[in-house]
């Protein structure tokens, strides 16, 4: 079965920490993972990976994929309340099967406080 | 930008009645998706289109139904709506079958009583 698992389920750390999150996966017909932030509303996209080894960055946050690991980690540096938000990781895959073509893991809720 | 927007940011409605829930997207894509948001479940996918008339099931469509007359929108239909369809309802759009990235509406939140 198709799976998406996130770690930690929620992270509480103090303004100016550095976070890493976790994404594994076990697809098949893998084609790209997805970064989302979701606050009160609907989530927005972040970022989006297709090759190993190669680091995105906007900002504060940066995310990598591995998929000898079948994995991906997103790192905040120097956090800020702002931050405070789940973050959901989703893997694409090519259609077919009744997920569509993205499954979601179930996030990980960050707390920043001051 | 893109821009999906739905209908409803709240509703409240009693079990057996009908529910619409409407979704559209600015952007011409082709694919359009819905989710219910449960805490501790994660986002689960109920129905997507990637064409106008066209429809496949996701993972939970029981006790739903979709419809797509028109590229630009795609309705949620809750036949006779149950207290377990109480949810954070999200609908996203993505520009065709080969882009990855979904855009998401603001979400729904539906209350069964």
């Amino acid at each position: 079965e198709d799976k998406v698992v996130q770690s930690p389920l929620s992270l509480v750390v103090h303004e100016g920490d550095t976070v890493t999150l976790n994404c594994s996966y076990e697809v098949t017909n893998f084609r790209s993972l997805l970064w989302y932030k979701q606050e009160k509303k609907a989530p927005t996209f972040l970022f989006m990976l297709t090759s190993s080894g190669i680091e995105k960055k906007s900002g504060r946050l940066s995310s990598i994929l591995d998929k000898k690991e079948l994995s991906s980690i997103l790192n905040i540096t120097a956090t800020q309340t702002g931050d405070s938000a789940i973050y959901l990781c989703a893997v694409v895959m090519n259609y077919g099967g009744s997920q569509g073509n993205l499954i979601f893991g179930k996030g990980t809720k960050l707390s920043v406080k001051p | 930008d893109v821009k999906v927007t739905q209908s409803s940011r709240y509703l409240v409605k009693r079990t057996g009645e009908k529910v619409f829930l409407e979704c559209v997207q600015d952007m011409d894509h082709e694919n359009m998706f819905w989710y219910r948001q449960d805490p501790g479940l994660g986002l689960r996918l109920i129905y997507f289109s990637y064409d106008v008339k066209m429809k496949e099931k996701g993972d939970i469509p029981e006790g739903y139904s979709v419809s797509r007359e028109k590229k630009e929108r795609f309705s949620l239909i809750l036949e006779s709506a149950s207290t377990n369809q109480t949810s954070m309802y999200l609908c996203a759009s993505s520009l065709s079958s080969y882009t990855d990235t979904q855009y998401f509406g603001p979400g729904t939140r539906l209350t069964v009583l």
